[in-house]
């Protein structure tokens, strides 16, 4: 069963750069089975995806997004990243890291416990 | 860009009662859907895939139903445990992602 764990800051300033990562277990992060994601949810909205990686590294973003976002994937560490510059409130969000099955649909298997991060100065 | 719409946003039911969610796509997503429970606190946990597999450890009383672009997940008899959000996924092949509905809530009436 893959586990999945984020961490990073619980508080980034405004205008500075979201970092997070996500450390895999009971599973190969190269076995090719998923897309590694990420999905944030902001306090009391729905869920929006943000992106994922596939372990070759080919990246897919959301549009809305896009101009901010960078993941990236550590085979050796079997870990995830997520990065998200010029943060303001509006990306005030529990951010989720998750593991979408690769393949047709890509319903998501695997979700991480999510961790809240907060913009403020 | 495919919108997904959920209806109703809140459903006040009582345990026993059976409820039904639908999902609407902008455009066909074949039987590409996925739904998710959430509740408060917690990751949402997947519960369909492909319109209507139940996923690993999900009890009977959970179906889902639908193609193309109208979906319907059915909780037969509700159980305490079942009082939580509901949310509808898709994923596109342009732009490349994931899409998630705006999602129900379940409540006790």
């Amino acid at each position: 069963q893959v586990q999945l764990q984020e961490s990073g800051p619980g508080l980034v300033k405004p205008s500075q750069t979201l970092s997070l990562t996500c450390t895999v277990s009971g599973g190969s992060i190269s076995s090719g089975d998923y897309y590694w994601s990420w999905i944030r949810q902001p306090p009391g909205k729905g869920l929006e995806w943000i992106g994922y990686i596939y372990y070759s590294g080919s990246t897919y973003y959301n549009p809305s997004l896009k101009s901010r976002v960078t993941i990236s994937v550590d085979t050796s560490k079997n870990q995830f990243s997520l990065k998200l510059s010029s943060v303001t409130a509006a990306d005030t969000a529990v951010y989720y890291c998750a593991s979408a099955r690769f393949g047709e649909g890509e319903p998501i298997d695997y979700w991480g416990q999510g961790t809240l991060v907060t913009v403020s100065s | 860009e495919i919108v997904l719409t959920q209806s109703p946003a809140t459903l006040s039911l009582s345990p026993g009662e059976r409820a039904t969610l639908s999902c609407r796509a902008s455009q066909s997503v074949s039987s590409y859907l996925a739904w998710y429970q959430q509740k408060p606190g917690q990751a949402p946990r997947l519960l369909i895939y492909d319109a209507s597999n139940r996923a690993t450890g999900i009890p009977a009383r959970f179906s889902g139903s639908g193609s193309g672009t109208d979906f319907t997940l059915t909780i037969s008899s509700l159980e305490p445990e079942d009082f939580a959000v509901y949310y509808c996924q898709q994923r596109s092949n342009w732009p490349p992602g994931l899409t998630f509905g705006p999602g129900t809530k379940v409540d006790i009436k």
